[in-house]
């Protein structure tokens, strides 16, 4: 079954570099067009797509954090990586990775999700 | 950005009963190569989004034929009828028809 789970560092401080990972089972990144993709969700708030990387290595960006954001995968294919580099309290939220299966433009699976805080 | 608009807010209903969720976008949905991506996920508390309608009126394996998707170009609705207990907490919507995604601002179920 597809299952996605994010990892990251929990709290850091403002002005260092987020560091987040999503490990995924079920489905393999290496077969044509499927796409993992970053989303993320302040506490109390709604959704907003970050970033997302296809089966080959093309990357997807939201311009409004496009020169923060770095989206990579492994050559596993099993594991994507997301970079937001100086944070601030603004990216305090949860954080999920979520596919999209070849040619569906829409999220199927998510994973549970990981909170960041960034505090001083 | 293409900006979607939820309404209501906040739904108060009773269990048994029958809902409707109207997410409006600021441009139209249609894509180029005439599907319309417009997408609806329920988040129940303490959980990720999970996926019950894609592309308007599709719904997604296992989601029961209580969930009906429907609409076009900027308007769209789900419907929820004999609402049971599992279908609160707060439904969004997607597009993905433009760059970039956009959800909309959700809209919470709850027992009246």
């Amino acid at each position: 079954q597809v299952t996605l789970k994010e990892s990251g560092p929990g709290m850091l401080q403002p002005s260092k570099t987020l560091s987040l990972t999503c490990s995924f089972s079920g489905f393999s990144l290496s077969t044509s067009g499927m796409v993992v993709s970053w989303i993320r969700q302040p506490s109390g708030k709604s959704l907003e797509w970050l970033a997302a990387i296809d089966w080959d290595g093309d990357k997807y960006y939201n311009p409004s954090l496009k020169s923060r954001l770095t989206v990579s995968k492994d050559t596993s294919n099993t594991q994507v990586f997301l970079k937001i580099t100086s944070v601030d309290t603004a990216d305090t939220a949860t954080y999920y990775c979520a596919r999209s299966l070849p040619h569906n433009n829409w999220f199927d699976y998510w994973g549970q999700g990981v909170m960041v805080t960034v505090s001083s | 950005d293409v900006l979607m608009t939820q309404t209501p807010v906040s739904l108060p209903v009773s269990l048994g009963g029958q809902v409707s969720i109207s997410c409006r976008s600021s441009q139209s949905l249609v894509h180029s190569d005439g599907n319309t991506y417009l997408h609806w996920y329920l988040q129940k508390p303490g959980q990720s989004p999970q996926l019950l309608i894609y592309r308007v009126s599709n719904r997604f394996s296992g989601v029961p034929d209580r969930f009906s998707g429907s609409g076009s170009g900027t308007d769209f609705t789900l419907k929820i009828s004999r609402v049971e207990p599992e279908d609160l907490g707060v439904y969004y919507c997607l597009q993905s028809t433009h760059f970039p995604l956009t959800f909309g601002s959700g809209t919470k179920l709850e027992i009246k």
